[in-house]
């Protein structure tokens, strides 16, 4: 059964840093992988996904993420954070029936 | 890109009253839509999945007739929070996929819901 795993309910950063959200994932086909962020009181938008083909993902308003298949990671990155990053991120895996199953979440608090 | 509309986005009501939300695909056709429950600081646990034409797919735990699921058209889904109690407060979010792919997953923009 496909899973996830975000480490670090809650990531802190000063503004113009390192953006580092690590999420692992669990599947016993080749992955489907997510990423998603929500704004308070929100749904959830798309930041980027990967499905096959370059493992390294570029995505909206400058996050990538890359697909390592021998550490069962996709961890999202930003090379300088801005106050506008705050949210809620959730990684997600696709299952064989096409659901998604997301992770626990990680809040991204971007100091001035 | 594609565009999800859920409604209403707050709704407040009284313990032992339904209350049905509504998620449209604004400029797509949606074969399948998902309905979620987010708790405060928690991921989104998906509830049922909803396809046209037919009864929804209710993941375990999660009673069919408490929360009745309508699909009747390939742009409308509805949720109804039947009976409502306070435990049913929550964060509901629907998304909707446009072919058999959640590459074209699209979502909702959330209903919060408080039962007095």
């Amino acid at each position: 059964a496909q899973s996830v795993t975000q480490l670090g309910s809650h990531v802190s950063v000063s503004e113009g840093a390192l953006v580092l959200l690590r999420c692992n994932y669990s599947s016993s086909v080749p992955p489907y992988l997510f990423w998603y962020v929500q704004y308070p009181n929100q749904g959830l938008q798309l930041l980027l996904k990967y499905t096959t083909g370059a493992t390294l993902v570029k995505g909206i308003n400058g996050f990538e993420a890359e697909f390592k298949k021998s550490e069962t990671s996709f961890h999202l990155t930003k090379p300088s954070a801005h106050m506008s990053d705050a949210a809620e991120y959730f990684c997600a895996v696709e299952d064989s029936s096409y659901k998604l199953i997301f992770g626990s979440g990680t809040r991204l608090l971007v100091r001035p | 890109g594609a565009v999800v509309s859920q409604h209403p986005s707050w709704v407040i009501c009284k313990s032992g009253t339904s209350v049905k939300i509504e998620c449209r695909s604004l400029d797509f056709q949606a074969t399948t839509m998902f309905w979620y429950r987010q708790f405060p600081k928690q991921s989104l646990m998906l509830m049922a999945t909803s396809n046209e034409g037919s009864k929804a797919t209710y993941e375990q735990g999660v009673e069919k007739d408490k929360f009745l699921i309508n699909h009747a058209s390939l742009t409308l889904s509805t949720l109804t929070v039947t009976s409502a109690h306070p435990e049913d407060s929550s964060f509901y979010i629907c998304s909707a996929r446009a072919g058999g792919t959640n590459e074209k997953l699209f979502f909702g923009s959330g209903t919060q819901l408080s039962v007095l």
